[in-house]
């Protein structure tokens, strides 16, 4: 089993419609996980970190299950501009070890 | 302000010919990270530095090397590349250890030849 699997994709979305992707991952002492944003041939940057209580900021929401151990991400009101490759990292235990799954295409179709 | 920088940004090499990648940081941060990363997958990553200590992944091959001559840059040595090394490589920065955001350089795209 990968430590961090993901979605495979890819979704193909009309603007302004809601999309939802997952990812699971198989360390449970793992403790902090993100998402991160890559755009085709640029670096991957900071989406948001997900918190234990969920955390949300403007059309964006992750949220942590740490029973089913996975993290999710919800896009509503899709732009055109949030087609991207979604990448979920997670820390395992605790050091400086960040494992990223292979990322989630998103295209946003007008 | 470019915060993370990586020189060159494209890299080509001949075939077992060695090859220096180059990272600094304006960010002061103590972790140092380079990842590997071929198209259509997750960045692998080969090594990190915490501050002068260096950790390297299990896997990553021996043809890899790192130095951190101090804190702001840190570099990629590639000994003798292969037709398989060909990806882009990004270095990426985090203030400390423990799951801190990584900041990302904006890569170098190496191609062997």
């Amino acid at each position: 089993r990968k430590e961090v699997e993901q979605d495979p994709g890819p979704f193909n979305v009309p603007e302004g419609a809601t999309v939802a992707f997952n990812c699971t991952y198989s360390n449970s002492a793992s403790q902090s996980f993100f998402w991160y944003r890559q755009d085709c041939r640029k670096e991957p940057k900071l989406l948001m970190s997900v918190y234990s209580s969920g955390n949300e900021d403007g059309r964006f929401t992750a949220q942590l299950n740490r029973a089913s151990q996975y993290i999710s991400l919800l896009i509503r009101d899709s732009k055109l501009s949030d087609s991207a490759t979604y990448l979920c990292v997670v820390n395992v235990d605790n050091n400086n070890d960040m494992r990223f799954g292979a990322g989630t295409r998103l295209t946003v179709k007008p | 302000d470019a915060m993370v920088i990586q020189n060159p940004r494209y890299q080509v090499t001949q075939f077992g010919k060695p090859v220096t990648l180059s990272c600094s940081q304006t960010l002061n941060h103590n972790v140092m990270y380079w990842y590997q990363q071929k198209s259509s997958q997750a960045p692998k990553l080969l090594f990190h530095y915490y501050d002068k200590d260096f950790n390297n992944e299990a896997d990553t091959p021996d043809n890899f090397q790192s130095r951190r001559p101090n804190t702001s840059f840190c570099f990629l040595d590639i000994r003798s590349p292969g037709l398989g090394d060909a990806a882009m490589y990004l270095c990426a920065t985090s203030r400390e250890a423990g799951g801190d955001e990584q900041f990302f350089g904006p890569g170098t795209r190496l191609t062997v030849l």
